[in-house]
């Protein structure tokens, strides 16, 4: 069954403003990561927080985990019209295998 | 540039050809997998080689065919498809000994099945 599961599905925004997205699992994981994907090339992985870290950063990139809630989210501050893509979190379980969300498409309008 | 590469980058083929996919790696990984990647769906895993050997196959059919020959290179062997199996086709690689399991993504065959 699908492990991470993103929300929102869409989200549009000017140039300028945060960009929040959530991302939702139902199993106990090892580590949970954010790739980003422009349109129809391959993804690129972003950041990675593990388990037992509850927050990360990486330039304008905040990643935070709550493991009690299975839940994580990923902070763009300061969006820029290069940031429109599709972003993706995916969950690595014990045995290291990695299982991705649905995806989360960012709009940043100039 | 993630250091993994996918030739062709477009393909277009009718249903009776065969044809293959092509990634490759000089990251010195030694896992590689494809996932096949349609619109409005997660990816899907579609097969995992760990040192050149088969490791996983997500009840793929067997009009896919992938082939290993080395850690470096990965082939998709694509025959009789159906236009259902229009999709993006991404190859990533990885080193397991890293417990992280971060993957390297190449940027994808958009194969179009008339």
């Amino acid at each position: 069954s699908q492990q991470g599961e993103e929300d929102p599905q869409a989200l549009s925004i000017q140039e300028g403003e945060n960009a929040t997205m959530n991302c939702s699992y139902k199993t106990s994981i090892n580590n949970l990561q954010w790739y980003r994907q422009n349109s129809g090339r391959g993804l690129v992985h972003l950041i990675l927080i593990r388990s037992n870290e509850r927050e990360k950063h990486s330039g304008r990139l905040r990643v935070t985990l709550d493991t009690s809630k299975k839940s994580s989210s990923l902070l763009i501050t300061a969006s820029r019209a290069a940031d429109t893509a599709s972003y993706f979190c995916a969950t690595v379980n014990q045995g290291g295998k990695l299982i991705f969300g649905q995806g989360t498409e960012l709009s940043v309008k100039p | 540039e993630t250091g993994v590469t996918q030739t062709p980058r477009h393909l277009v083929m009718g249903m009776t050809n065969k044809k293959s996919l092509k990634c490759e790696q000089h990251l010195g990984h030694n896992a590689m997998y494809w996932y096949k990647q349609s619109a409005k769906k997660p990816l899907e895993l579609m097969f995992v080689y760990n040192f050149k050997e088969q490791t996983e196959n997500n009840s793929v059919p067997s009009r896919f065919s992938p082939e290993c020959p080395n850690s470096s290179h990965l082939f998709l062997h694509l025959h009789t498809l159906q236009p259902e199996d229009s999709a993006l086709y991404l190859c990533a690689s990885t080193r397991t000994e890293d417990t992280y399991n971060e993957q390297f993504f190449g940027p994808g065959t958009r194969l179009t099945v008339l």
